[in-house]
């Protein structure tokens, strides 16, 4: 069974900093490409960005109001996905997700974890 | 950037088609899915690559697409198909992958 595990949520200030994990079980993390997904309270979903796998260049992409703030890697020994996330600003006040596919991008996602900027 | 364009709600009564459309440069070249996301849950798949449907999704739920627009089809909408529904797809190159702002479907 897919299990994705979010952590690291919270309250930080404008300005600061914040590193999400998730931890992922149930299929082999290494071959997987890997997103997050955000979600403003009341708001609809928006792509964070995604890494490929390593086989695949490991590469990173990410949507445009993040680019150059987040950075997302990975560590395939620990089956664990992070995102960094620099200079975070009100508007990054969301529910962070943790996705993974099969027949499409997202088919399996976490519980969510709530990261609040607000000074 | 990339848009994915979707109208933010549609209302049908029960046993009606409801209709929820996403429209987007790319989507002549790239594939469209839908995501269904009920109150306090996590979004689910109920189409992939324009019209294949999961299994487990009810046949009611068609999906197709012609030129910039996909559509998302719900043929005798029931009163459990209201949620939210987000399209997704990628801009032409692959790389950026996009959400639409999601419709509020209201079947009453």
């Amino acid at each position: 069974e897919v299990q994705l595990v979010e952590s690291g949520g919270g309250l930080v200030k404008p300005g600061g900093s914040l590193r999400l994990s998730c931890a992922a079980s149930g299929f082999t993390f290494s071959n997987a490409w890997m997103s997050w997904v955000r979600q403003a309270p009341g708001k609809g979903l928006e792509w964070v960005g995604r890494i490929k796998s390593k086989t695949d260049g490991g590469t990173t992409d990410y949507a445009a109001p993040v680019k150059g703030r987040f950075t997302i890697s990975r560590d395939d020994s620990k089956n664990t996905l992070y995102l960094q996330m620099n200079s975070l600003k009100t508007e990054d006040t969301a529910v962070y997700y943790c996705t993974v596919g099969a027949t499409s991008p997202f088919d399996y996602w976490g519980q969510g974890t709530l990261v609040t900027v607000s000074s | 950037s990339y848009e994915l364009t979707q109208p933010p709600s549609v209302s049908v009564s029960p046993g009606q088609t409801a209709r929820i459309t996403c429209s987007g440069d790319a989507l002549p070249k790239k594939y469209a899915y839908w995501y269904q996301q009920k109150s306090g849950q996590a979004p689910v798949l109920v189409i992939y690559e324009d019209s294949k449907r999961p299994s487990g999704i009810p046949e009611r739920f068609s999906g197709s697409s012609s030129g910039t627009m996909a559509t998302l089809t719900i043929s005798g909408a029931q009163v459990e198909d209201e949620a939210d529904y987000y399209c997704y797809s990628t801009d032409s190159s692959g790389n950026l992958w996009v959400f639409g702002g999601g419709t509020k479907l209201t079947v009453l």
